[in-house]
């Protein structure tokens, strides 16, 4: 079964740091490239970030970049996202998704994990 | 704000077709393809349409999608209850800061 499962959501303070995982099973993860995309509470969808299926290149939204990192482990079949400087406005359920091009990609995502919840409050 | 500009809600009756428009720019919908995503209440999203109009296995033909210079559209057709939900269009852009973009999204009602 092809799945995505996040982890790492916690309630944490402004300006603290956050790494959240997500663990791919059921397909060739090092063929795809992956996203995290985030949705605050009562809100729409919101693109974080995007990494290459080998790493080698990284896209981020404006609201993030500089402060969030995206990485992955292709030993490990899994995604990470690296997120400082934590806002009171970063608070949202975060998915991680699998593009759905090979070996490149659309922008599209056709697997979606259920999310993990990050909370920035003091 | 929302790069792209869909109506915040949409409804129909059992049955009906309805569709769900998607307005963007030369830097997204006008020079890359749309996706549109249906989240149900509670639920992750779940990919409908891929490139303006392919449909991933599993999604009904019901559902189908159409690009038109810096447009897009969703139509639904023979509509039903569990059709309810919220819907996403999205798309490449190749501004400045590149990345995804996603509409504000539709809230479909089925009456």
């Amino acid at each position: 079964e092809v799945q995505l499962v996040e982890s790492g959501g916690v309630v944490v303070q402004p300006g603290g740091s956050l790494r959240l995982s997500c663990a791919a099973s059921g397909f060739t993860f090092d063929d795809y490239a992956m996203h995290w995309v985030r949705q605050a509470p009562g809100k729409g969808l919101e693109w974080v970030s995007l990494i290459s299926w080998d790493g080698g290149s990284t896209y981020y939204a404006d609201s993030v970049k500089g402060r969030f990192t995206i990485s992955r482990d292709n030993s490990k079949n899994s995604l990470y996202l690296q997120m400082n400087s934590l806002r009171a406005e970063d608070t949202a359920l975060y998915y991680c998704a699998k593009d759905i091009q090979y070996g490149d990609h659309l922008g599209a995502f056709d697997i979606w994990g259920q999310g993990t919840m990050v909370t920035v409050s003091s | 704000q929302s790069v792209l500009t869909q109506p915040p809600s949409a409804s129909g009756t059992p049955g009906q077709r309805v569709t769900i428009s998607c307005s963007g720019s030369s830097s997204n919908i006008g020079s890359n393809t749309v996706n549109w995503y249906q989240q149900l209440p509670g639920t992750a999203p779940k990919l409908l349409i891929y490139s303006n109009n392919q449909r991933p296995s599993g999604v009904p033909d019901r559902f189908s999608g159409s690009k038109s210079g810096t447009s897009a559209s969703l139509a639904i057709s023979g509509l039903q209850s569990e059709d309810e939900a919220d819907y996403y269009c999205a798309a490449w852009d190749d501004s400045l800061n590149e990345g995804v973009v996603f509409g504000g999204g539709t809230k479909l009602t089925v009456l």
